[in-house]
């Protein structure tokens, strides 16, 4: 079974803070995207990533960077935290063009 | 632009009332059909992949078949722990893209 992992279940951060929310895949995918799910929106898509160190812009990037230096592993960073991220973050990996598997979830709350 | 439609919003249905959640999608060349489970506080738990029109794939209670313009999620003699949201994706249009587009999903609650 495919295993995604995200770092935290729960983090409370201020705002101007810089935040790092860490996933780690157990199953060699090559692609790795980094989504935020809120009421009403359903998931979005901030940054995906298909290869060690390669990164692509997903529909809601401003705010959020990435960092990708292992395979298995996918960082996003929200470079100076504000109210409106607070929100659900959900990585997921894939192999090639299969489904995506997803990992708990990361609930953020930024006072 | 690709587009992914689900209907209903929410359905709430008595236990062992069977009815059918629907995906209807508009993509160049579909590469691809994917339905998801969705528990509160949970990431999305994949279920099934369709890839060609009349395929079917069975779980359980849960039966997904695809045509040409839309997929089916048959839900045979719910439990309430089949409640849940119920997500589907497809692949974006283009060559090697691996990006997927989802549906907002349908929630599904099941009365005892």
């Amino acid at each position: 079974d495919v295993k995604v992992t995200q770092s935290s279940r729960y983090l409370v951060k201020r705002t101007g803070e810089k935040v790092f929310l860490e996933c780690v895949q157990d199953m060699d995918h090559e692609n790795m995207f980094w989504y935020r799910q809120d009421p009403g929106l359903g998931l979005r898509l901030i940054y995906f990533s298909y290869d060690v160190k390669m990164k692509e812009k997903g529909d809601i990037p401003e705010g959020y960077s990435v960092s990708r230096e292992k395979k298995e592993r996918f960082s996003l960073i929200l470079e100076s935290a504000s109210t409106n991220q607070t929100s659900m973050y959900l990585c997921a990996s894939s192999l090639s063009a299969g489904p995506q598997h997803f990992g708990d979830g990361t609930r953020l709350s930024i006072l | 632009e690709d587009q992914v439609t689900q209907s209903p919003e929410a359905l709430r249905l008595q236990e062992g009332e069977s009815s059918s959640l629907n995906c209807s999608y508009t993509v160049s060349g579909l590469r691809g059909l994917f339905w998801y489970r969705q528990d509160p506080g949970k990431g999305p738990e994949f279920l099934f992949t369709l890839y060609s029109a009349g395929e079917e794939k069975e779980k359980e209670r849960l039966k997904a078949t695809l045509t040409k313009k839309e997929s089916f999620l048959h839900i045979t003699a719910p439990k309430p722990e089949d409640s849940a949201t119920y997500l589907c994706a497809v692949p974006i249009s283009g060559a090697g893209s691996y990006q997927l587009t989802f549906g907002k999903g349908t929630k599904l609650s099941v009365i005892p």
